[in-house]
């Protein structure tokens, strides 16, 4: 799993609350990703940030908040818009946003439930 | 993000026996990656294809790009119950959009 943490590894939620996922690195990386995966899914991305205090909507957006305050985290907000929240949040880092032949290195991933 | 596919599925071998994994995409790439998902757990990357390489190798892995045919393969030799995990496409396309493949469950039987 590298160096990017997570946390919790698991999140229940009740209906109409917001949550926060953590999501942080020690890599030294300048981007980093949010993805959603369902069963038998691929992964779908959320958000990503090339940058501190920039970030750009990923597929599926709607639903979901994050902020870029420093390079080592970029946690994801879950909100009371997000029709399904249920799935598993994978985060993801790499050295820059731009270069095409980047690897991504992944979190463990958090399993959210929505009670 | 543009969506890739895995063939087959589901797969199950018995171990020492090879597994090969495919993987379809639609638009135009830069690089093709595989990578590997225990249950419950992240991703790690296995290996990289930039699109004007045919082959890779890495250990028991060995990767294949047709991309007249938009198509990957992933093959393991001599599988290990280890083995024993999804296997995903993914990387970016031209647009530099993202896109991830809907995965491939490997079992490996001792």
């Amino acid at each position: 799993d590298g160096g990017i943490t997570q946390s919790p590894k698991y999140l229940f939620r009740k209906e109409g609350q917001n949550v926060t996922l953590s999501c942080e690195q020690n890599l030294n990386h300048d981007a980093m990703y949010w993805y959603r995966q369902d069963p038998g899914q691929g992964l779908r991305l959320i958000y990503y940030s090339q940058i501190v205090n920039d970030f750009q909507k990923g597929d599926i957006a709607e639903g979901y908040s994050v902020s870029r305050e420093k390079k080592e985290s970029f946690p994801l907000t879950v909100t009371s818009a997000q029709k399904n929240p249920t799935a598993f949040y994978l985060c993801a880092s790499s050295i820059t946003g731009l270069a095409i032949y980047n690897e991504q290195f992944f979190g463990p991933g958090t399993r959210l439930t929505v009670l | 993000s543009q969506q890739g596919e895995e063939d087959p599925q589901a797969l199950s071998i018995q171990e020492g026996e090879n597994a090969t994994m495919n993987c379809s995409y639609k638009t135009s790439i830069n690089n093709l990656q595989w990578y590997r998902q225990n249950s419950g757990r992240g991703l790690v990357h296995l290996i990289l294809i930039r699109s004007n390489e045919r082959e890779k190798h890495s250990g028991r892995l060995r990767v294949t790009l047709d991309t007249s045919k938009k198509s990957s393969s992933l093959l393991i030799t001599a599988s290990r119950a280890a083995d024993t995990a999804s296997y995903f496409c993914g990387g970016r396309n031209t647009g530099n959009q993202f896109y991830f493949g809907t995965g491939t469950s490997l079992t490996v039987i001792p």
